[in-house]
């Protein structure tokens, strides 16, 4: 079955304590995102992949790291988490060779950070 | 820059009434235009796309028009039911630039009661 996986589903975590969220696809797609989805501001992107070892930013990447050694992953990095990164977290893929290809998303991470 | 504008929420509606959700956008060239749909607790799918202008996209008893003289791609159904409550996200990516990045509306919160 083709599938965007997250891990971990829910986390709660202390202020300063590094964590990563990581996110998996089956589909062999060229490019992955992130997003955080907050009440009132919809879906931001944090960081995106064009392709093994591409990575940029999106419109949050403030407190982030990304890396992306292998196609299939896409890890997120909280290096020092703060309380305003609590959200929600989706990751998402999609071919990459042209606008008409839909996103492909995870069921969502919920990052409570105190 | 590219944008989406999406109508506010709630969307509040009783079953088996006609629902309208409007979404605009600014982008250059012609764009492919997706909405997506998200239930509760869950990542967001896609719903339908259309990825030229006068095209109509359909699923599920949703219909959403390409409409490049007004830069709209309107949302609608002629009876909605229980089971539709979500939230509804309009997006694009851009017809040019190489990256196709998707910008995405806030998104609109959908009820239907009983």
């Amino acid at each position: 079955e083709a599938q965007v996986t997250q891990n971990p589903r829910y986390l709660i975590t202390v202020t300063g304590k590094k964590l990563t969220v990581t996110c998996s696809q089956n589909m062999n797609h060229e490019y992955m995102s992130w997003y955080r989805q907050d009440p009132g501001l919809g879906l931001r992107q944090i960081y995106y992949s064009m392709n093994v070892e591409v990575t940029d930013k999106g419109d949050v990447p403030e407190g982030y790291k990304v890396s992306r050694k292998e196609k299939r992953n896409f890890p997120l990095i909280l290096e020092s988490p703060s309380p305003n990164q609590t959200s929600l977290y989706f990751c998402a893929s999609r071919l990459a060779g042209g606008p008409y290809y839909e996103q492909y998303f995870g069921p969502g991470t919920r990052l409570t950070v105190t | 820059g590219n944008s989406v504008t999406q109508m506010e929420g709630p969307v509040t509606l009783s079953e088996e009434a006609f629902l309208t959700i409007n979404c605009t956008y600014t982008a250059t060239g012609y764009p492919s235009l997706f909405w997506y749909v998200q239930y509760p607790g869950e990542g967001l799918q896609l719903l339908l796309k259309a990825t030229k202008a006068d095209d109509k996209g359909s699923n599920k008893g949703f219909e959403a028009t390409y409409r490049k003289e007004t830069t709209s791609f309107h949302l609608e159904k002629g009876s909605v039911q229980v089971s539709d409550s979500a939230v509804y996200f309009c997006a694009l990516s851009p017809a040019s630039g190489g990256s196709y990045i998707p910008t995405f509306g806030r998104g609109t919160s959908l009820i239907v009661h009983p």
